[in-house]
């Protein structure tokens, strides 16, 4: 399985926008990059994912570079919801298409 | 819709006694994982069935674990005999076939073996 490098935890502040980073540089050309995010004493909950291009959802967007060796997930307006910790994902197309966690970045929001 | 449902939610158990978790997915769910997450840790998958079929359960301990999915909906993991490093959360997730297949986790059960 691919594997991806976030950092263990980052900071921000309610209402400023958050930039959180993976790297990903043995990203296969058929891997999808997901992101999920896990509210404390919940399950993970599916944030947003793409394959090339940039993508925006409601709740954030992904950027994915022009190598996609690298992504970041764009929070556009933090609140005290969104601490969390954040995992990046590659996902293959073939066999099980298994999610697999790394440690994930632990996100928080000072108010 | 109703989301990922779990029982129980919180569990105590003694080394060596059993202990069994239930899921029931997302209505029209084919697709049911169950993972363990161990405190700090991202979660690791134990198994994935399609319908009711096992499509891996590569990291399934299977000397003291134990999965079923019965007529391709409702499932049941199972721990016999507990060991102390068994405590975990157990979370149940379901996903659909097509499309970007984003899984949906339910609550897990906190299991604490003394």
């Amino acid at each position: 399985d691919a594997k991806t490098t976030q950092p263990n935890s980052m900071e921000s502040n309610e209402e400023e926008p958050v930039h959180l980073p993976c790297n990903h540089s043995t990203i296969s050309g058929t891997d999808y990059i997901h992101w999920y995010r896990q509210l404390p004493s919940q399950g993970p909950e599916y944030v947003i994912h793409g394959l090339t291009s940039n993508v925006n959802n409601r709740m954030a967007s992904l950027a994915i570079a022009e190598d996609r060796k690298s992504s970041t997930l764009i929070l556009h307006r933090a609140t005290l919801r969104d601490a969390a910790v954040y995992y990046c994902i590659l996902r293959g197309i073939q066999g099980a298409q298994k999610l697999v966690f790394g440690q994930g970045t632990r996100l928080t929001i000072n108010p | 819709e109703a989301g990922v449902a779990q029982s129980p939610r919180y569990k105590i158990i003694e080394k060596r006694q059993s202990v069994a978790f239930w899921c029931n997915p997302i209505s029209g769910h084919a697709t049911l994982y169950w993972y363990q997450q161990i405190l700090g840790q991202g979660p690791k998958l134990l198994i994935q069935f399609q319908n009711n079929g096992v499509v891996d359960d590569s990291q399934l301990p299977k000397d003291r674990f134990s999965a079923e999915r019965l007529k391709g909906v409702d499932s049941t993991l199972k721990i016999q005999p507990a060991k102390l490093e068994d405590s975990a959360v157990y979370l149940c997730a379901s996903s659909s076939i097509g499309g970007a297949r984003e899984q949906y986790f339910g609550p897990g059960t906190r299991l604490t073996v003394t």
